[in-house]
């Protein structure tokens, strides 16, 4: 069936490191890709998608890039900062489907000062 | 522009008693969305509606679960009666029209949610 992974939490770093959170798929057909994240006491929020192969999502610093090939959608961020420190999801959403979202686990960064 | 509206925001019943949750969409969205959050794990959708029409209720358990969409707008989901399985986070989303193309995506705006505890 249709299925998100991503990798095990929590993640945490010090201000300033690099990050990556590592996504996998399953899917029938040609998905759309997006990260989600959920700040504390806020609801979800897009942070970017891609919804073809070898496209780039990007928004606040993060990048994701749609790899067809390795079936894989992994985020990353040059120099995280305290304020990024939330549950980022990875979730798919099948091309000609009626948009429902596919969620993987989440991921809880947590980035120290 | 205000955003997805949910209440209540936590909710503590004991096992088989019925609960309900509210959802007021951002106006003009035509598409809402229930999805369970279990501790732990992603969201999953619950049912679907487009105005006040059901698109996917394929994953909602309906011989305890309800939702109805009256005249389009709000929502109402309702769990009756309730177990301790159920206990998670609701979350109400909304989204301006049906995605129905490889491209064609209408992001969803999620609420806070509904924080359920089945004792």
């Amino acid at each position: 069936g249709n299925s998100v992974t991503q990798m095990e939490g929590p993640v945490t770093l010090s201000e300033e490191a690099f990050l990556t959170i590592n996504c996998t798929y399953t899917a029938t057909g040609y998905p759309s890709l997006f990260w989600y994240v959920q700040y504390p006491g806020e609801g979800l929020q897009l942070l970017l998608k891609a919804t073809k192969a070898d496209d780039k999502g990007s928004n606040k610093g993060f990048e994701a890039t749609y790899r067809k090939e390795t079936t894989s959608f992994h985020l990353e961020k040059g120099s995280v900062q305290v304020s990024d420190s939330a549950v980022y999801f990875c979730a798919l959403s099948l091309s000609g489907n009626t948009g429902k979202l596919i969620f993987g686990q989440g991921t809880t960064l947590q980035v120290k000062p | 522009e205000a955003g997805v509206a949910q209440s209540p925001r936590y909710k503590i019943i004991e096992k088989r008693q019925s609960v309900a949750f509210w959802c007021n969409p951002i106006s003009g969205h035509a598409t809402l969305y229930w999805y369970q959050q279990i501790l732990g794990q992603g969201p999953k959708l619950l049912i679907q509606f487009q105005n006040n029409g059901v698109v996917d209720d394929s994953q909602l358990p309906k011989d305890r679960f309800s939702a109805e969409r009256l005249k389009g707008v709000d929502s109402t989901l309702k769990i009756q009666p309730a177990k301790l399985e159920d206990s998670a986070v609701y979350l109400c989303a909304s989204s301006l029209v049906l995605a129905g193309g490889h491209r064609d995506f209408n992001e969803q705006f999620f609420g806070p949610g509904t924080r359920l505890t089945v004792l």
